[in-house]
């Protein structure tokens, strides 16, 4: 069965420095999500990203943020200068048809800001 | 706008008892409404999916959730607990964009213990 997969599956960083978390949605999907969840938090949504343009984006997607889809495989999500605040697990999901509701989350990467 | 209450934070139940899990939404259209799991340090997965077609929804691992328009609720249930359903379960409600996406609002979760 089709999966959408995350690397890695944990990533430790200085705060400050950039990260970029990778995604490979399912292959024939055409919407894109990343979300994110604070320990003890819900899982909060990101951005959206549809024919290689962000659809929406959350309050909480900054400057800092950018997504990308560099080829026809991963989608990524850059932190340009990461902060403390940034600690946190990262879902990717992805959905199909135009419309279509139901989202497949991939594991997750865990990302904690020393 | 849309937004999602669980209930309840904590659900703890003897294995092959009932499980029920309370969710309640709220919405300005009909809505899809979506019940996800989530293992430890796995992934989000998806349990069952409502969308209209019918109130009683029927999803993986024998859970299953009925829509009630009337009580705006959407709660989950299994007729006994096994061990493997020791998770944390999310209620989640898909807010639409004309664009044709959607966004997933996620109720604050219940974490479900299961006791021999």
């Amino acid at each position: 069965e089709p999966e959408v997969t995350q690397t890695p599956s944990h990533q430790v960083t200085q705060m400050g420095q950039e990260v970029i978390l990778r995604c490979v949605p399912i292959s024939n999907h055409l919407y894109f999500y990343w979300y994110r969840q604070i320990l003890g938090q819900k899982v909060e949504f990101l951005v959206s990203f549809y024919n290689n343009e962000i659809s929406e984006k959350s309050e909480i997607f900054d400057d800092q943020f950018s997504v990308e889809r560099p080829d026809g495989s991963n989608f990524t999500l850059k932190i340009r200068s990461t902060k403390l605040e940034d600690s946190a697990m990262y879902f990717c999901a992805s959905s199909g048809d135009r419309g279509s509701d139901t989202q497949y989350f991939g594991p997750g990467t865990r990302l904690t800001v020393l | 706008a849309q937004s999602v209450t669980q209930l309840d934070s904590h659900v703890s139940v003897s294995e092959g008892t009932p499980v029920l899990l309370r969710c309640n939404y709220s919405s300005s259209y009909s809505p899809s409404l979506f019940w996800y799991v989530q293992h430890p340090n796995k992934g989000l997965q998806l349990l069952l999916k409502y969308t209209s077609a019918a109130t009683l929804v029927k999803g993986i691992n024998g859970f299953e959730a009925e829509f009630k328009k009337s009580e705006t609720s959407f709660h989950l249930t299994k007729p006994s607990a096994h061990m493997s359903d020791a998770a944390e379960y999310f209620c989640v409600v898909s807010g639409k964009f004309s664009g044709g996406y959607n966004k997933l609002i996620f109720g604050a979760g219940t974490r479900l213990a299961v006791h021999p």
